[in-house]
């Protein structure tokens, strides 16, 4: 188990720009959350996925936004044409179905938008 | 809509001393969650609450659901440095969405 891991850790771009994270989950996990967290903040809520459904988006998820989880397992989320307020690190957690509370994190993606 | 507020704020505590933070909501919930963050880091799932009254423990800290259902409360006892960093109560606030609270922002002075 190694835990769930994103990449990249940073991104700065230029303002409309697209950018394109990536999140691994723990492997036996077939739940994936994003949340998405500003400085001084708690994490807030994005999408979640279970399998490759994705069965809840917040409205904080613009049409700017897209997150897929292909086959279920990794999952990607894309801000297009983004803006100096998608500034903020962008985090994945996964769970498992019988355990779906308790969710666990990966390192972030620091997203700074010039 | 809901919120969870967190208090204190922050707070700097004398390494050794006992610590406690709690998390009110205004509508009942049926799961607590606490997790720690560290600068740089995503948060790490200290403790789970699944019922009333659970009171449980992990390690020096203890965490208990609020027999109103509408707050949690963790305490650390014997702090030490490395128990720096952010403190977050969390819980379902829907059939998959979960809501985070203000967040606990913890100093240790050794």
């Amino acid at each position: 188990d190694t835990g769930v891991s994103q990449n990249p850790r940073h991104k700065i771009t230029k303002r409309g720009q697209n950018v394109t994270f990536r999140c691994d989950p723990i492997s036996e996990h077939n739940r994936l959350y994003w949340y998405r967290q500003t400085l001084g903040q708690g994490p807030e809520f994005l999408t979640y996925f279970q399998n490759e459904a994705q069965l809840e988006k917040s409205r904080l998820l613009s049409d700017r936004f897209s997150a897929e989880r292909p086959k279920g397992s990794f999952s990607t989320l894309e801000i297009q044409r983004t803006e100096q307020g998608d500034s903020a690190m962008y985090l994945c957690a996964s769970s498992a179905r019988h355990t779906s509370y308790e969710q666990y994190f990966g390192p972030g993606t620091r997203l700074t938008v010039t | 809509g809901q919120q969870l507020n967190q208090s204190p704020q922050s707070m700097f505590i004398q390494e050794g001393e006992d610590v406690s933070m709690n998390c009110t909501s205004s509508s009942i919930f049926n799961t607590w969650l606490w997790y720690k963050q560290d600068p740089g880091e995503g948060p790490v799932l200290l403790i789970a609450l699944y019922k009333a009254g659970e009171l449980t423990s992990n390690g020096r800290l203890t965490a208990q659901f609020g027999i109103t259902r509408k707050d949690s409360f963790l305490n650390i006892s014997a702090s030490i440095p490395s128990d720096v960093g952010i403190y977050f109560c969390a819980g379902p606030s829907g059939t998959y969405k979960y809501l985070f609270g203000t967040g606990t922002r913890l100093k240790v002075l050794a």
